[in-house]
């Protein structure tokens, strides 16, 4: 069955280091996301891409980057990581221009100390 | 960063009891309205994309409802079942770009 995976599932890291999360989609999507989840915001949007070689910022971009080589893997690197960056991120794929249902991978707990 | 909002923020519902919360969105270059259901310690799922005015959707005891001239949509649950209980978050598309609100966290008694 096709899915979507991150790893880690937690990661505890201190700030001032360089951090990646990885996104593995086998859906075979064009689109993929990464959000952040705090309190009181529900999900934001960090960066997407719409294909490969394709990236843009999502509205709390800053601090953070991606790249797209293939179609399955979206990493998320925090470039000096932050402890406002503490949250839970979320990767998501997408078929199609970009509305249509995105699937969630699991998620990843990130606590900056 | 569009301004997608979900009220009421929680609700507790009694079991057997429906119900029904409310996201609002810009209509403003609409394209779609989609719900996801959210479990605790689980990933966001798919209930419903909607993107024309008018459009009602169903699965099982959830429908929902589509107004894109004013910017609203409805989340009914009939009959509300312990397993309802989960934060449902709405997302509107504008410009091709999602934005999500905050969530309505749902908590059914027995």
């Amino acid at each position: 069955d096709a899915e979507i995976t991150q790893s880690p599932r937690h990661k505890i890291t201190e700030t001032g280091r360089q951090v990646t999360l990885a996104c593995h989609q086998t859906w075979n999507h064009n689109n993929m996301f990464w959000y952040r989840q705090d309190l009181g915001h529900g999900l934001r949007l960090i960066h997407y891409s719409y294909g490969v070689q394709d990236t843009n910022k999502g509205e709390v971009s800053d601090g953070y980057s991606v790249s797209r080589s293939n179609t399955e893997d979206l990493p998320l690197t925090l470039e000096s990581a932050a402890s406002s960056q503490t949250s839970v991120y979320f990767c998501a794929s997408s078929d199609g221009q970009g509305g249509e249902t995105q699937y969630f991978g699991p998620g990843t707990r990130l606590l900056v100390l | 960063i569009l301004n997608v909002e979900q009220s009421p923020q929680s609700l507790h519902v009694q079991e057997g009891d429906s119900t029904n919360f409310t996201c609002s969105f810009p209509s403003s270059n609409f394209y779609a309205l989609h719900w996801y259901r959210w479990e605790t310690a689980k990933s966001p799922e798919a209930l419903f994309v909607m993107t024309l005015n008018g459009d009602e959707k169903k699965k099982g005891r959830i429908s929902a409802t589509l107004n894109t001239k004013e910017g609203y949509s409805y989340l009914y649950i009939k009959g509300s079942q312990p397993e309802d209980s989960a934060t449902y978050l709405c997302a509107s598309l504008n410009d091709y770009k999602l934005s999500f609100g905050a969530g309505t966290t749902v908590t059914v008694r027995a």
